[in-house]
Order: C-alpha cells, then sequence, then structure tokens
C-alpha cells in the first residue's frame, strides 16, 4: 500500500520555467510534510517543509502549496536552474509517533 | 553541522556472503534509520533505532538485520546476501523532539553478484 504518491515520475522543463511536482497522501495522522532532494551520487537533504497548519511555504525560488482536505500538496520551483535538476522527495511524518514514509520520488531535468 | 558517516562506501559481495554496512552519527540524535534507495521505489525504511540497544522493523526489514551497541553506531546486517539486496543503502539520524529532520549519510552502493 503505497502511502505517499508522487508525481510526475520524471519532468523535465526548460531553465527559466516553474516545475511543478505533485504529492499525495492517505493518512490524516501525518502532521508534517518533508520534501528531500537528492542530487546523483549524494545524500538525500531536506529542501523545504510544511505542517498543515499552514496552506503555503516559501522558500525563495521554491513554494509549497498544501491542500488538507484533500491531502495534496505541490512542490514548485520557479525559475528553474540546471542545478535543480535532482531527485525529488516528498515525505509524510507522523511526529507523534514514529511514521515517516516517502514516496517514490520525481526526477526533475532542467534544460539549458 | 550533522554528520553522519557510512562506511563502506562501496561494496560487491557474493550471493550467501554476510555483509555488515555500519553508519557512525556525531549528532548525539537519539534516533538512527537505514534507509535502501532503489529506482521506481524511492527511500524505503529497512530498520531504525530509538537509542542504544534498541532496534525496530521499519516496511522492508526481511532479510535484513540491524544492531545499535552505542548512541553513535547503527549498523545494518545482510546475513545471507542475495541479489535482490543490490541497492544503494543511506543511514540517517534524527532527533523526535519536535520536527525531525533525517540527516543521511552519503550512501553505500551494494552489489551482491
Amino acid at each position: 500500500q503505497q502511502q505517499v504518491r508522487q508525481s510526475p515520475q520524471s519532468l523535465t522543463v526548460w531553465e527559466g520555467e516553474t516545475a511543478i511536482l505533485n504529492c499525495s497522501y492517505e493518512d490524516s495522522t501525518f502532521d508534517y510534510f518533508p520534501w528531500y532532494r537528492l542530487f546523483p551520487g549524494e545524500s538525500p537533504a531536506l529542501l523545504i517543509a510544511i505542517r498543515p497548519v499552514s496552506n503555503k511555504k516559501e522558500d525563495g525560488r521554491f513554494t509549497i502549496f498544501f491542500n488538507k482536505r484533500e491531502k495534496k500538496l505541490s512542490l514548485h520551483i520557479t525559475d528553474s536552474q540546471p542545478g535543480d535538476s535532482a531527485t525529488y522527495f516528498c515525505a509524510a511524518d507522523d511526529t507523534n509517533a514514529y511514521k515517516v514514509i516517502f514516496g517514490k520520488g520525481t526526477h526533475l531535468h532542467v534544460l539549458p | 553541522e550533522a554528520a553522519v558517516t557510512q562506511s563502506p562506501r562501496n561494496k560487491v559481495a557474493v550471493t550467501g556472503g554476510k555483509v555488515t554496512l555500519s553508519c557512525n552519527q556525531t549528532n548525539n540524535h537519539n534516533n538512527m534509520y537505514w534507509y535502501r534507495q532503489d529506482t521506481g521505489h524511492g527511500l524505503r525504511l529497512i530498520h531504525y533505532s530509538y537509542g542504544a540497544g534498541s532496534t525496530e522493523k521499519g516496511d522492508i526489514p526481511d532479510g535484513y538485520k540491524a544492531s545499535r551497541p552505542s548512541q553513535e553506531n547503527f549498523s545494518l546486517i545482510l546475513e545471507l546476501a542475495t541479489p535482490s539486496q543490490t541497492s544503494v543503502y543511506f543511514c540517517a539520524s534524527g532527533d523526535r523532539a519536535g520536527v525531525d529532520t533525517l540527516y543521511f549519510g552519503a550512501g553505500t552502493r551494494l552489489s551482491v553478484l
């Protein structure tokens, strides 16, 4: 059973465009949603995160939009750069108990 | 700066052999985790630990054991390695005091032939 779903599996955009990465979850007990970024040959690292009390979290070119009712969120990367090319993992965390579930990831390719 | 160190970075093992992957963290975090990363599957949790002496099963524990002898060290053990365990393995540490950011090691690329 896949509790955290990401789409698309792969996304290609041109430099300067906005990349939109989607995520959905099933369990209402999740109360923290981090996004991790993985560059080839490196370690996953926290990029940005949101709690359901907010419907938007912004950090520079990265913005999370959150819809609690529909259990959906998305990561928008504006003015995409070739250096943004990586795999992005959406995760859902129940902070009251151990339960961190990762999605399968979206491979983002930004073409110059 | 959080520091999680994995060893070895690369490993080639034979089917049926024993493999031990080691992880050391200097963050003084209570929690440590072992994930494997495979294309099309994302990051999947194998085992985790709340502290020295504890190990818990994650989502895909079959074929793996874990050991947490101290706060700093967390090992993943493959008693009888199989080709299906060829993967990239990541260790992570975190602290459940509030928001739990996971700090990952550099990964171990394991090939079982």
